[in-house]
């Protein structure tokens, strides 16, 4: 069964930085389409950007160029977001999403979705 | 950009009940539809805009093409009650309506 397990809750200061991993199980870690989607308090879903391992591709929301990194690490099957820069605006659940099939032959054509998702990971950013 | 409606939606259990989104330009099938409940992850329930998540009860349907999709929810049963989002996909990027809640008349 194909799971995403996140890393537990953060406390960050205004201006440092949180990164967050999600680590999959079952599957072939490669064939992840891996994607950050945050959740402010009482507010509905935000894109993030994500990551395509296939195809060595990475996109961003525009919103968040510049401030955020994602990454994988294949050794280990997890994902990593890193968000700079924090302010109290930053404080949400975060959470991993993935399409499981992303083979090259695949996810040209039905990668549009995400099938598995992590419980969340909620950062705090206050003073 | 995808334009949810309606934001809130009051119903009873055993009604049917439908929810819109609408795309900014067309995005063929590329849609996507998840059910939220409170402090849980969001979860898949129809992809490339009307086909069942294995595991989904088939009171869940969805339908569109283009820029106008449907979340149909037939015979509602109370473990219906949640948040409900559409997604699209376009040029690498996800975008999500605001989300529709589904409350109990």
């Amino acid at each position: 069964q194909i799971q995403l397990v996140q890393s537990g809750a953060e406390v960050k200061k205004p201006g440092t930085s949180v990164k967050v991993s999600c680590k999959a199980s079952g599957g072939t870690f490669a064939n992840y389409a891996i994607n950050w989607v945050r959740q402010a308090p009482g507010q509905g879903l935000e894109w993030m950007g994500g990551i395509i391992p296939v195809f060595g591709t990475t996109n961003y929301a525009q919103k968040f160029q510049g401030r955020l990194t994602i990454t994988t690490d294949e050794s280990t099957t997890t994902g990593y977001m890193e968000l700079i820069r924090l302010t109290s605006a930053d404080t949400a659940t975060y959470y991993c999403g993935a399409y499981s099939n992303c083979s090259i032959s695949s996810c040209p054509s039905y990668y549009n979705h995400m099938d598995v998702w992590g419980k969340g990971t909620t950062v705090t950013v206050s003073s | 950009q995808m334009t949810q409606s309606p934001s809130t939606l009051s119903a009873s259990a055993g009604d049917t009940v439908t929810i819109t989104c609408r795309a900014s330009q067309g995005i063929s099938s590329r849609v996507a539809w998840y059910q939220q409940k409170p402090g849980q992850a969001p979860q898949l329930l129809i992809y490339q805009a009307s086909t069942l998540q294995i595991g989904v009860p088939s009171r869940f349907s969805g339908s569109g093409s283009g820029t106008a999709f449907t979340l149909t929810i037939s015979s509602l049963r109370p473990d219906d009650f949640a948040t409900y989002y559409c997604q699209q996909y376009d040029h690498y990027s996800f975008t999500f309506g605001q989300g529709t809640r589904l409350e109990i008349k």
